[in-house]
């Protein structure tokens, strides 16, 4: 059994660029999950996706974008890169119907 | 409102003392409930969960957690703490049905373990 894989682990952005995250849920799981967690502050939900589609969102604005493909891994795309989307971003992968989630290691995003 | 609330930001214990982590929530139904540890850096490794049944829950590394529901809380325990325990916890509640997966997360308290 897999688990979740997030790349790359690093990453330095400059303020108005682009951004592509990637995820591959573990073997099995339906839904992914993303997350972004700033310096000292617990996770907060940016949005999920179940059968390809986007299917909860949190707090967060449009530029926030993301992709599931049929073997359920995932993109995360972030437009127009702001100081404040520094952060490391998290995704767990989990079944619906099922009781647990599998989170990756994350991404380091720093934006200067 | 969905919230998690970890009143201490910040613990400091000695190494073989005992723990305990607080954790309240506040959500329309009884949710699902994790704990979470975090090293610097790193991913979020999970410790321990409640679904139903005993609401005293056994966790890796020695941990366990009671879930009292007329409280809204779930505490960590650990009975005696080893330096290796020293990181970031965290406390997550998430729906117990249907297909939205969203976890609600507490901010977090960071252990410091004295030797």
């Amino acid at each position: 059994e897999t688990g979740v894989t997030q790349s790359p682990t690093h990453l330095i952005k400059t303020r108005g660029q682009q951004v592509t995250l990637r995820c591959s849920s573990q073997s099995g799981h339906n839904t992914v999950s993303w997350y972004q967690q700033a310096l000292g502050q617990g996770p907060q939900f940016i949005f999920q996706y179940y059968r390809e589609e986007e299917n909860g969102r949190g707090n967060f604005p449009p530029r926030f974008s993301g992709l599931q493909f049929p073997n359920y891994s995932s993109e995360l795309n972030v437009n127009a890169l702001e100081l404040d989307d520094s952060a490391l971003y998290l995704c767990a992968s989990s079944l619906v119907g099922g009781d647990g989630y599998t989170f990756g290691s994350g991404t380091r995003l720093t934006v200067v | 409102a969905q919230s998690v609330t970890q009143p201490d930001i910040h613990i400091t214990v000695s190494e073989g003392a005992s723990l305990e982590l607080r954790c309240n929530y506040s959500y329309g139904a009884t949710p699902y409930l994790f704990w979470y540890v975090q090293s610097p850096g790193q991913g979020l490794q999970l410790l321990l969960k409640y679904f139903s049944g005993d609401t005293l829950v056994q966790g890796i590394k020695g941990f366990e957690a009671e879930f009292k529901r007329s409280q809204s809380s779930f505490n960590l325990r650990k009975p005696s703490v080893h330096w290796s325990d020293a990181a970031e916890y965290f406390c997550a509640v998430g729906p117990n049905a249907g297909n939205n997966r969203k976890l609600i997360w507490g901010l977090g308290t960071s252990l410091a373990v004295n030797p």
